[in-house]
Formats: C-alpha cells, sequence, structure tokens
C-alpha cells in the first residue's frame, strides 16, 4: 500500500532560519514524489517533483530511497514562504495520488 | 483562462439535502479527480476518472456518486448530505507540468 508521512502538523520559524519539512513514504516500487503548497486563498499548486531536481523559490528536495523519505529544505526561510505544504506520492502507471497530511508553515518575522 | 474551475465556491446545506459539485476543465486532460480537504486528514481521493466514460472509488468514496459527463466535466454528487461531508472539496486534472492541476476548491457546510 502507497503511505505517505508528514509528522508534523505545524512548523514555526524565524524569518532567515532554515526550514527543513520531513515527508517519509511506504511504496514497495519505484515511486514518484512530489511537494505541494498552498498559499492562503490560493489553489494547490506544484512546487517540486523530485525527477526534475531543480530549486523552486529556494526549496530544495532529495529523494532517498534508503531512508524513503522527501524532505522539503530551504536554507533561508521567507515570510511569504508561510502555506500549507503537502507532500505527495504517485506509483507506477497512472495511479492517483496520494498526499500526506500536511504541515502547516508558518514564518515569523 | 485555462484550467479548473469549480461551481459554487461556498454552499450551506442541511442534513438530508441532495447537490452536485460541478467542476470543468479545458486543458484537454484525460484524467480527473474529487479531494476532499479536512484539517489533520490532509488531502483524500473520493473518486477519479481516468477517462471519459470511467470512474473509480478512491479512499473515501461512501456518501458520492460521480458523472464523467464528457472529457471537459466531472462532477460529485451528495445525495443525502451528512455533517461529516462538512469539507472542502477540490477538483484536479492530470497535467503533464504540473502531475494534478487543482481548482479553487468548493467550501461545503452541512449543518
Amino acid at each position: 500500500a502507497q503511505r505517505v508521512t508528514q509528522p508534523e502538523k505545524l512548523l514555526s520559524v524565524f524569518k532567515g532560519a532554515p526550514v527543513e519539512l520531513k515527508c517519509n513514504y511506504s511504496y514497495s516500487g519505484s515511486p514518484e514524489l512530489f511537494w505541494y503548497v498552498q498559499y492562503s486563498r490560493q489553489r494547490l499548486q506544484l512546487l517540486l517533483r523530485h525527477i526534475s531536481r531543480e530549486s523552486i523559490k529556494g526549496f530544495t528536495a532529495d529523494l532517498n530511497k534508503g531512508e524513503t523519505s522527501f524532505h522539503l529544505k530551504k536554507p533561508f526561510a521567507q515570510e511569504e514562504d508561510s502555506a500549507m505544504y503537502y507532500c505527495a506520492l504517485s506509483g507506477v502507471g497512472n495511479t492517483p495520488l496520494v498526499f500526506g497530511k500536511g504541515t502547516r508553515l508558518s514564518v515569523i518575522a | 483562462n485555462a484550467g479548473v474551475t469549480q461551481t459554487p465556491k461556498f454552499q450551506v446545506l442541511k442534513t438530508g439535502q441532495s447537490m452536485t459539485l460541478q467542476c470543468a476543465q479545458d486543458m484537454n486532460h484525460n484524467s480527473m479527480y474529487w479531494y476532499r480537504q479536512d484539517p489533520g486528514m490532509g488531502l483524500r481521493l473520493i473518486y477519479y476518472s481516468a477517462s471519459e466514460g470511467t470512474t473509480d472509488k478512491g479512499e473515501v468514496p461512501n456518501g458520492y456518486n460521480v458523472s464523467r459527463l464528457n472529457k471537459r466535466e466531472f462532477s460529485l454528487r451528495l445525495e443525502s448530505a451528512a455533517p461529516s461531508q462538512t469539507s472542502v472539496y477540490f477538483c484536479a486534472s492530470d497535467s503533464p507540468n504540473e502531475k494534478l492541476f487543482f481548482g479553487s476548491g468548493t467550501q461545503l457546510s452541512v449543518l
């Protein structure tokens, strides 16, 4: 079964501090991992996908198959990063995305 | 603007009432999805449609029905609303760029 775990419901950091939002997954095959973000009053949108291996808005995420993790990181948090973040997994084939429960990031000025 | 359009944006129902949430996409995507978002529960898949004419149950289908009217439209129906169905409902379609392209959501309250 596919499962995504985000252990933190809420993460508060000060502006300029490093951020790490944790995501662990359970899947027997080779998954595709994603991070989605929902800013206040906006639709959910894709932030990162592991296959693209790019940095978006200063965020990066590396797939660690040994630890079955896909943590989202940013070296210096900004106030505009405050949002709800969801980690998601897609299995082999056209299977629907499975989401974690989300982590609300609050960046304090 | 191209995207996923959901109507209505807000709705209040009484227990036992029925309603249909509408979703339409103009991006020619094949697959469409309905998720519900609840605090502490994340996003849970209700139903999805891999292509026109097909629908499949997701994680939490009880109390809901869906119709894939054509390639553009995928509606979600609550036949007899219950307070447990109070939630924010998101429709999405399968996008090559975003994997899932989401609509802006429908906030539903069942009293």
